[in-house]
């Protein structure tokens, strides 16, 4: 069975403190990794897509990594305004996407 | 804008009383999907949509219904709604392709059945 795990659950950070999100998958085929971005009350928005292992995405202070069995979503030197709930997903069939369940980040002045 | 518009974005109902949820997205995109999002389970794909006329169950279709007549608009049909649909969904909505193209969601559902 296809599954993805978030770890940690949630994650505080003081501002400027840089930390990593990580996504961990067992699926059958990997057409694609997704990063999204969920702030409350309002739906996931996309950030990042990453195809094979080895590669790399980059957005601000923000850079998605992936390997053969987990992507990591660095965060260096995070702001207030990245505080939201991180939602990892692969692709395993035609636009079928498989969701971990997030990693709640806080991000403290 | 690009978007996909969910309506109503809060409903509360009791059990029994159909409802329907509308999406509708406007960057002309062929597919189309519903997910249901609960605590600790993450999001979930109830039903998903290639193009006009073609739907296919998700992972939880139970309860649900789908129509797509045309290329915008993708609704939801709860028919006799029970407690346990109480959750929030999401529509979203992606060009067609093999390889990952990204879902763009809309802002989301509150649904509660009592």
């Amino acid at each position: 069975e296809d599954q993805v795990t978030q770890s940690p659950e949630a994650l505080r950070l003081q501002e400027g403190e840089s930390s990593s999100l990580n996504c961990s998958y067992t699926v059958s085929g990997l057409r694609g990794l997704f990063w999204y971005r969920q702030d409350p009350g309002k739906g996931p928005e996309f950030l990042f897509t990453l195809y094979s292992a080895g590669e790399e995405k980059e957005k601000e202070r923000l850079k998605a990594t992936l390997t053969k069995k987990e992507s990591f979503l660095h965060i260096t030197a995070p702001k207030p305004e990245d505080s939201a709930t991180y939602l990892c997903a692969v692709q395993t069939g035609f636009q079928k996407l498989v969701f971990g369940t997030g990693t709640r980040l806080l991000v403290s002045p | 804008e690009a978007q996909v518009t969910q309506n109503p974005r809060y409903l509360i109902t009791v059990t029994g009383k159909k409802l329907t949820v509308t999406c509708s997205q406007n960057m002309n995109h062929e597919y189309m999907s519903w997910y249901r999002q609960d605590p600790g389970l993450g999001l979930r794909q109830i039903y998903y949509s290639m193009n006009v006329e073609v739907t296919d169950k998700g992972d939880v279709p139970e309860g649900y219904k789908v129509s797509r007549k045309e290329k915008r608009n993708f609704p939801l049909i709860l028919e006799s709604p029970s407690p346990n649909q109480t959750s929030l969904y999401f529509c979203a909505s992606s060009t067609a392709g093999g390889m990952g193209q990204p879902q763009h969601f809309g802002d989301g559902t509150r649904l509660s059945i009592l």
